[in-house]
This record gives structure tokens, C-alpha cells and sequence, in this order.
């Protein structure tokens, strides 16, 4: 069953915490993608990388890194620099990186600081 | 000129009816202009999408249409069913590869179908 897990679904962080978020997808795609959404904001690119071991700034990427070390796999860390992290936390990937090719998502992470 | 402008943020349809969503854009480069739809806790998925070659493209109810000269393109929903009430995002792109083909998405209106 082909798809984009991530996890965990919910996640509570104190103020001054590193937390990582999980993105892993089997539909051998050679893009992945991090947006954050908030409510009435849509949806606003964090980084994205086209390739294993290559990444690349969104338009809100202060706060935030990422890795890329295996093709399925793209985790993104909230930094305590992120100074308002409470939001909705989606991954995305596709065959490749722009063009007309089709993103797909994961069901998302709801990140909550306390 | 990267901003897509969505409206309106908000829409109630009866049963039946027709909803209308429209976003317009600055950026002439943009080529590639999709509509996702979101279900409260899910990830978007895309519904359909529409190139400025076509004026208009058809989806079983779904239907996009395109207007070059005015930078306009609109999403309708023929006979909308309150399994349609979602949030709904119009994106663009310029359609090329690597990065400069990343999408800018608009800010989602919020669809409710009452039966």
C-alpha cells in the first residue's frame, strides 16, 4: 500500500525544545517536500529536496532544519529558534521535483507548544 | 508577483448548487495552475489541474476554468454534495522542473455544503 506516513499525529513541545517530525514515503519519488499551514494561511513551503543528500530553503525556513540520508525518508526538526511553532505540519513528495508532476501528502503532524 | 489570491475565504452551497472558487495571479511565468482539496485532518490531494492552453478543463463535477488575459482561474463544483465540504486551495507554478517549478499555494477557501 503505497503512500506518505508521517508521524506522530499529534505532538505537545515545551518552549526551548528540539522536536522532530517523521516523513517516510514508499512511492519510490525522488522529491519530498515540508509546508506548515495555519489556519486562513494556506499552505507555505519550508524546504523541499529534489535528491538524496541535497536540500534546499523554502520561503519560511528560519526555525527549522532538515535532513535528507535515504531517498524514503525527510524529517524536519523544530528548532527552539522557531519562535511560533504551533501550526499544522504537512510532507509531500513527487516523481520529481516541479513541473506538472503531481504532489502527494501526507496526513500531517499538529505540532502544539505548551 | 509570487502571490496567488484566493477567494472567497469562506462559501455555504445548498444541495445542488454551484460553487464557485476563484484565485487570480500576478506572475505571467506562472503555466501550471492545480486545485487541491483538504478534509479536516488530512492532507490535501489534488483534484484537478489546468495549462494555459485550455480555457476550461472538466472533471466529472469538477470543472476548472482559465482565463490567460485577465490572470484569473476559476474551480466550479457542479451539483455540490455535502461530501464536497472541504477547504480548497488553488496553486501555480511555472511548470518547469527543480525549483523554480515549486508551488505557491492560495491562502484555501472553506467549502460547506448544507443538504
Amino acid at each position: 500500500d503505497g503512500g506518505i506516513t508521517q508521524s506522530p499525529k499529534y505532538l505537545f513541545r515545551k518552549e526551548g525544545q528540539n522536536v522532530t517530525l517523521s516523513c517516510e514515503q514508499n512511492l519510490n519519488h525522488d522529491a519530498m517536500y515540508w509546508y506548515r499551514q495555519d489556519p486562513g494561511q494556506g499552505l507555505r513551503l519550508i524546504y523541499y529536496s529534489q535528491i538524496v543528500n541535497d536540500f534546499q530553503k523554502g520561503d519560511i525556513a528560519e526555525g527549522y532544519s532538515v535532513s535528507r540520508e535515504k531517498k524514503e525518508s525527510f524529517p524536519l526538526t523544530v528548532t527552539s529558534a522557531q519562535k511560533n511553532p504551533t501550526a499544522f505540519y504537512l510532507c509531500a513528495s513527487s516523481i520529481v521535483a516541479g513541473g506538472l508532476n503531481e504532489q502527494f501528502f501526507g496526513p500531517g503532524t499538529r505540532l502544539t507548544v505548551l | 508577483q509570487q502571490q496567488v489570491k484566493q477567494s472567497p475565504q469562506s462559501l455555504i452551497v445548498q444541495k445542488g448548487g454551484i460553487s464557485i472558487i476563484n484565485c487570480a495571479y500576478e506572475n505571467t511565468a506562472f503555466d501550471y495552475f492545480p486545485w487541491y482539496q483538504q478534509f479536516p485532518g488530512k492532507g490535501p490531494a489534488l483534484l484537478i489541474a489546468i495549462r494555459p492552453d485550455v480555457s476550461e478543463k472538466k472533471e466529472g463535477r469538477f470543472t476548472i476554468s482559465f482565463n490567460k488575459s485577465a490572470k484569473q482561474f476559476s474551480l466550479h463544483i457542479m451539483d455540490s454534495q455535502p461530501g464536497d465540504s472541504a477547504t480548497y486551495f488553488c496553486a501555480a507554478s511555472r511548470g518547469l522542473g527543480g525549483s523554480q517549478g515549486n508551488l505557491i499555494f492560495g491562502k484555501g477557501t472553506k467549502l460547506s455544503v448544507k443538504p
